[in-house]
């Protein structure tokens, strides 16, 4: 699987947009991108997940570049709550499903009120 | 729906006692995982499985077995605990289906003394 590479902490003013980056150089064409969160000790969360086009849904966009390189998460509008370790994953779908999701260290997000 | 569910909430255990660690999901998810993480480290995949009768090693397994009999459930038991295998352990399940995201319990914080 290729590895990921992100910011270990990043703050970001309450209201606005929160970007988060992700490296994945070595990504290989069947690889998706996704994105988890961990708030305090809970379980981590999905947030969103991608291949080769940009996704958005009711929590978060994922931007990928054309190259698929690397990837931004944005959280249009930060609240205090999205405080968390964010996670970018690059998992290769196999047949026996997606038993091998690899999580690295994170970027750890703080919502400044 | 209750979505995964880990019992015991926390545990404290001897060097070389043993223990089962439960894990439920009420969501007939063919797909389901245990990782482990340790303070300040992203989470390491222990065992996974992808049906009822099939189980599989992840990343770390050593010190650990599965089995899963139902659907439902898969427990995590730890034989001859070592200090090693203090960690905050997370039970997480899916469809299996390519893309689809891991939900995952609220854990079972373990120290091993």
């Amino acid at each position: 699987d290729a590895k990921t590479t992100q910011p270990p902490s990043m703050d970001c003013a309450e209201g606005r947009a929160a970007n988060l980056p992700c490296n994945h150089s070595t990504i290989s064409g069947n690889e998706y991108v996704y994105w988890y969160r961990q708030i305090h000790s809970q379980g981590p969360q999905y947030i969103i997940h991608g291949l080769k086009n940009n996704e958005t849904n009711e929590m978060a966009s994922l931007i990928i570049t054309e190259d698929r390189k690397s990837s931004t998460l944005i959280l249009p509008h930060a609240t205090l709550r999205d405080t968390a370790v964010y996670y970018c994953i690059v998992n290769l779908w196999s047949n026996f499903g997606n038993e091998k999701l690899t999580f690295g260290t994170g970027t750890r997000l703080t919502i400044i009120p | 729906n209750a979505g995964v569910t880990q019992t015991p909430k926390f545990r404290i255990l001897k060097i070389g006692q043993s223990m089962t660690l439960q894990c439920t999901q009420d969501m007939n998810h063919n797909y389901m995982y245990w990782y482990r993480q340790d303070p300040g480290m992203g989470l390491k995949l222990i065992y996974y499985s992808v049906g009822a009768g099939i189980t599989d090693k992840g990343e770390v397994p050593n010190g650990y077995n599965v089995s899963r009999s139902t659907t439902e459930d898969f427990p995590l038991r730890l034989e001859l605990a070592a200090p090693s295998q203090t960690s905050v352990y997370f039970c997480a399940s899916s469809k299996g289906v390519a893309g689809n995201e891991q939900f995952f319990g609220p854990g079972t914080r373990l120290t091993v003394l």
